[in-house]
């Protein structure tokens, strides 16, 4: 199984900050990967797929970006709905798998 | 637009059977351009991929789980659901149900499924 590693797993950031997310693969794919959001009591949103492509409805100030074992989630610039949980979650093989999550905290 | 909704019992008993049902509204699941999935988070925990099924049929599970569970689809309902035998205590989280492709884009709210006597 593709175990997938994010880091860091919290960061504090302040409104207005360019904030990136890493998630390394323990083997290579291409692209299929997917990034989500989430708020405490929801289900995870959907914001990036095949790893750079931006989810209809989704703000232009997230983007994913990587293929092999590196991929990344930029948050251009922080918005206050953005305070959540975000994972990374790898869909080239089966068993599909989830990162451990980065918190993403006020400062 | 398309909505998920789980239901099941909030509390089994350890030793028992889990089973939960999604049912799908505003669109088909009888279409293998999409997967449908259940994925689950203990409290305070990340996600775990459950499995996943297509109307084909197929299944794919995670290999910590795949001795207990079992999915299947009900395309007169539609609805899909998951079985998970012998729970225990660590069994208890959110279970969400899904519909993926690229990614899951649609989820379920997600239903709160307690492991106790």
């Amino acid at each position: 199984a593709i175990q997938l590693t994010q880091s860091p797993s919290s960061l504090s950031a302040s409104v207005g900050d360019r904030v990136t997310i890493t998630c390394r693969a323990s083997q290579g794919f291409s692209s299929a990967l997917a990034w989500y959001q989430q708020i405490p009591g929801k289900p995870p949103k959907l914001l990036i797929y095949d790893a750079s492509s931006l989810e209809t409805g989704v703000p232009s100030r997230f983007s994913g970006s990587g293929s092999g074992t590196h991929f990344t989630l930029t948050i251009s610039s922080l918005q206050p709905e953005d305070f959540a949980t975000y994972y990374c979650q790898q869909l080239n093989s089966y068993p599909l798998t989830f990162g451990g999550g980065t918190k993403v905290e006020i400062k | 637009q398309l909505q998920l909704q789980e239901s099941g019992p909030g509390l089994v008993k350890p030793s028992e059977t889990l089973s939960l049902t999604c049912s799908v509204s505003g669109g088909s699941i009888s279409s293998n351009d999409y997967y449908w999935a259940w994925i689950r988070q203990p409290p305070g925990k990340g996600l775990e991929w459950i499995g996943s099924i297509y109307y084909s049929g197929n299944t794919y599970f995670n290999p910590s789980l795949e001795s207990r569970v079992s999915m299947s689809l009900d395309t007169s309902k539609n609805q899909f659901s998951v079985r998970l035998t012998s729970v225990t205590a660590a069994d208890t989280a959110v279970y969400f149900c899904a519909r993926g492709r690229g990614g899951a884009d649609y989820w379920g709210q997600g239903t709160l499924v307690t492991v106790s006597s």
